[in-house]
């Protein structure tokens, strides 16, 4: 089955203890983003890729880093999370090298920071 | 700079009664432009997709949307609306010409009463 799979759908955590959330998916795709979404802001990029080894920024990128070793897997790491980055995240993929394609989102992993 | 606004935050609806979900842009160039869907505790879904010709766009699940240049809008309807279409609803654009992100609404959400 074509998916975008997020682990863990669920984590508490406390502020300064890295983490590290993965993304896999198995379409092959090129294009993949961290989105995050807040309660009245709707969903903001934190990073995307455009293929293997090229990364860039979004609009919420502070406090997140994220590496693209393999097309299939695209992980957000948080090296010192804070409270402000407790939120709902997503990952996204699509086939081409673009967000303007269909992009096929995970199930969303919930973060809570204390 | 480019935006997205969804000016209503909760729209009730009776089922079978009609469905409009507005969306306004504000974009420089030829935008293109995105309805998702986000089904309670689930990941987004596109729903249909503008990008350039006839400006009557139909989607997945009855969905269709038109764009109108002149009013910068891009509203999604639906002449009959289902239980199972409660869900959350977001607009977003195109941010670049290169097509390297998206620029979300903040959403809106849709209850359907019986």
């Amino acid at each position: 089955e074509a998916q975008v799979t997020q682990n863990p759908r669920y984590l508490i955590t406390v502020t300064g203890k890295k983490l590290t959330v993965t993304c896999s998916q198995n379409m092959n795709h090129e294009y993949m983003s961290w989105y995050r979404q807040d309660p009245g802001l709707g969903l903001r990029q934190i990073y995307y890729s455009m293929n293997v080894e090229v990364t860039d920024k979004g609009d919420v990128p502070e406090g997140y880093k994220v590496s693209r070793k393999e097309k299939r897997n695209f992980p957000l790491i948080l090296e010192s999370p804070s409270p402000n980055q407790t939120s709902l995240y997503f990952c996204a993929s699509s086939s081409s090298g673009r967000a303007l394609d269909t992009q096929y989102f995970g199930p969303g992993t919930r973060l809570t920071v204390l | 700079a480019q935006s997205v606004t969804q000016p209503d935050i909760h729209i009730t609806v009776s089922e079978g009664a009609s469905l409009e979900l507005r969306c306004n842009y504000s974009y420089g160039a030829t935008p293109y432009l995105f309805w998702y869907v986000q089904s309670p505790g689930q990941g987004l879904q596109l729903l249909l997709k503008y990008f350039s010709g006839d400006t009557l766009v139909q989607g997945i699940k009855g969905f269709e949307a038109e764009f109108k240049r002149s009013q910068s809008s891009f509203n999604l309807r639906k002449p009959s609306v289902h239980w199972s279409d409660a869900a959350e609803y977001f607009c977003a654009v195109g941010h670049n010409q290169a097509g390297t992100a998206l620029i979300f609404g903040k959403g809106t959400t849709l209850s359907v009463s019986s």
